[in-house]
Order: structure tokens, then C-alpha cells, then sequence
């Protein structure tokens, strides 16, 4: 969806570093989603927050962090603490008075 | 058990035929259900969502689903190479309030369109 924006498209991670993930959108939508994708595996969901300075933990959010400070960001920071971050990282949103999600083109992390 | 679960293929079509790609889920209070395309290295791209017991055709697609049974299937005809890519299936998270709009996503069926 050309409304979300993803940042940056490949990025490399030294061990014990935090790394953030920029995730903007333009659609004024409210709802945004952090998955992370594994070969051969599904979209596992880390945060997602509903509305502005709120956000809850999904299935796998050790070692991650989020903040919500305006509407149309939802940074994602990969910490020290998460032991395998290698993956793809999808950010989506959530069109508005439904449930059907729309995904940023992703950002793929490599820890070296 | 998984909540999503799919054939992880691949599923080896010959160009112009139908591909069927099937999804089950446990959940039986889901409501939503959603099929996504994910090219190799790109991210998910919506194709098709239904809501109501039966089929909805959009196009070469046509979704089919059946709650009481509790699948839900894809349908790709006269498959084309443009069509080779992983399907995600994903469904609705109903339940407690702060899972409203919360998907689940099965593994995916690769699909290889064949000349």
C-alpha cells in the first residue's frame, strides 16, 4: 500500500546493538500492527496499538519495544535482549470500521 | 494445534489450470477471513476477504467458505506465472476485547504456475 511507508528497507545489526524501525503511514488510519516473518513461517504478531500512546503486546514481544506518539508512526525497536532478530519485519494497518489489514513493503534484518 | 493451518506445498500448476489452495481454523467465533499474496521478498498484498458462508469471485479468484466445516479455500483459475507466489491465509482473532482487528496467519502454500 502506497499510504505505508517502511524504514529502511535492509538493515544489518552488530550483536548487543538496538536498532529502530521506522513504520509512517498516511491513510489516518488508527490501528497499526508490528509481524514478524520467519522462512517458511507465518506472520507472528509483536505489538499493535489501537490509538495513540496505547499499544499492547502481541504473541512474541520479548526483546521489542514500540511507542506511539502520533497518529501516523509506530517505531519498532529491536533490543539487545531479542536472542534471534533476523527476520523480516512487516508493519500493517488496519482500515478503519473494519478488520481488514494493509501491509508496509517491510524491513529486513540481519544480525551480522 | 495451530490456529491457521495450510498445505505448505509447493503447489505445482500448469499454466491455465486451477489451482485450489485450502485453509483450515479453529476458532469458531472467527468471522473475518482474508487471502494475501506475498511474492518472493515482498511483503502480503490483500486478494480477497469474505465474511458469509459461500463463494465470492473477484476476477481469476474465488473464496470459498464454510464455517461449520471451517475452512476456507482459494480458488485461482486459468493460473498464470504471474501467479507463482506464497498465499497466506488469515483469520479474525475474536474473544477478548483487546484482541479486536487481530489476525492470524496460517504458514502459506507456495504456488508454482508451470508454462
Amino acid at each position: 500500500d502506497g499510504g505505508i511507508t517502511q524504514s529502511p528497507k535492509y538493515l544489518f545489526r552488530k550483536e548487543g546493538q538496538n536498532v529502530t524501525l521506522s513504520c509512517e503511514q498516511n491513510l489516518n488510519h488508527d490501528a497499526m500492527y508490528w509481524y514478524r516473518q520467519d522462512p517458511g513461517q507465518g506472520l507472528r504478531l509483536i505489538y499493535y496499538s489501537q490509538i495513540v500512546n496505547d499499544f499492547q503486546k502481541g504473541d512474541i514481544a520479548e526483546g521489542y519495544s514500540v511507542s506511539r506518539e502520533k497518529k501516523e508512526s509506530f517505531p519498532l525497536t529491536v533490543t539487545s535482549a531479542q536472542k534471534n532478530p533476523t527476520a523480516f519485519y512487516l508493519c500493517a494497518v488496519r482500515d478503519r470500521g473494519g478488520d481488514t489489514q494493509y501491509f508496509g513493503p517491510g524491513t529486513r534484518l540481519t544480525v551480522l | 494445534q495451530k490456529e491457521v493451518e495450510q498445505n505448505s506445498g509447493p503447489l505445482s500448476v500448469p499454466e491455465g489450470a486451477i489451482a485450489s489452495l485450502n485453509c483450515t481454523y479453529s476458532d469458531r467465533g472467527s468471522q473475518s477471513f482474508f487471502w494475501y499474496r506475498q511474492y518472493s521478498g515482498k511483503s502480503p498484498e490483500l486478494i480477497m476477504s469474505i465474511y458469509s458462508n459461500g463463494d465470492k469471485e473477484d476476477g481469476r479468484f474465488t473464496a470459498q467458505l464454510n464455517k461449520a466445516s471451517q475452512y476456507v479455500s482459494l480458488l485461482i483459475r486459468d493460473s498464470q506465472p504471474s501467479d507463482s507466489a506464497t498465499y497466506l491465509c488469515a483469520v479474525n482473532s475474536p474473544g477478548a476485547a483487546d484482541s479486536w482487528g487481530k489476525l492470524q496467519f496460517g504458514a502459506g502454500t507456495q504456488v508454482v504456475v508451470t508454462p
